[in-house]
């Protein structure tokens, strides 16, 4: 079966420090990953995705993510938080074919101080 | 237009109603799902439904009925309302890619 951990519920940093919020999963071939936004009394949307090829993913917003494979990660970085960052972040793992239901793990809070 | 839209927003309604919630999407997806997601922002799948035929039905609740007149509509109709019901619902939508498209959400308040 697969899972998702991501082992912070809060995230507090300042506005302009970087961020990395983690993820790691358990799947029993190659996953499909996703890291997905979901804004105050918004639906979820999506940042960034790894299917295969690089490891280093580009997103919008100015986020990256980073697949390692040896320590089933993919892990979540910007390197300057706006205070608009903040928000709820759910990292997902999935697989190929369009009826495949994608597990998400429990979200993680980003906090942006000023 | 938005791509993936459910209505209404927002819903209030008391302990043993029947209400419903629909949702629609103009991507031309042919799958489409319904999540909850509770107070501590857990995304829970429900349902998913594949060329209007139902493809995944979780542990839930009988009183949970989708419903799906066409490939582009997924609704979710809910008897006998009850306080734990209280949640945020959202459908989605996906194709080959397995990104999922998200609605907005409808927040539903059982008093």
């Amino acid at each position: 079966a697969q899972s998702v951990t991501q082992p912070d519920i809060h995230i507090t940093v300042s506005e302009g420090a970087s961020l990395e919020l983690r993820c790691n999963y358990s799947y029993g071939a190659t996953p499909y990953l996703f890291w997905y936004v979901q804004s105050p009394g918004q639906g979820l949307q999506l940042l960034l995705k790894y299917f295969s090829g690089d490891t280093l993913v580009q997103g919008i917003k100015g986020f990256e993510a980073e697949f390692k494979r040896s320590q089933s990660s993919f892990n979540l970085r910007k390197p300057s938080v706006h205070w608009s960052d903040a928000a709820e972040y759910f990292c997902a793992v999935g697989a190929g074919g369009g009826s495949y239901i994608p597990t998400f793990g429990r979200g993680t809070s980003l906090i942006v101080h000023p | 237009d938005t791509a993936v839209s459910q209505t209404p927003k927002y819903l209030v309604t008391q302990m043993g109603n029947d209400k419903s919630i629909k949702c629609e999407q103009n991507l031309g997806h042919d799958t489409m799902y319904w999540y909850k997601q509770d107070s501590k922002k857990f995304l829970k799948i429900m349902f998913s439904y594949n060329n209007k035929e139902l493809i995944i039905n979780e542990t839930v609740p009988n009183r949970f009925s989708p419903k799906s007149p066409d490939k582009a509509h997924l609704n979710l109709h809910i008897n006998s309302l009850e306080l734990g019901d209280s949640a945020v619902y959202f459908c989605a939508s996906s194709q080959d890619s397995n990104i999922q498209y998200f609605g907005a959400g409808t927040r539903l308040s059982v008093l």
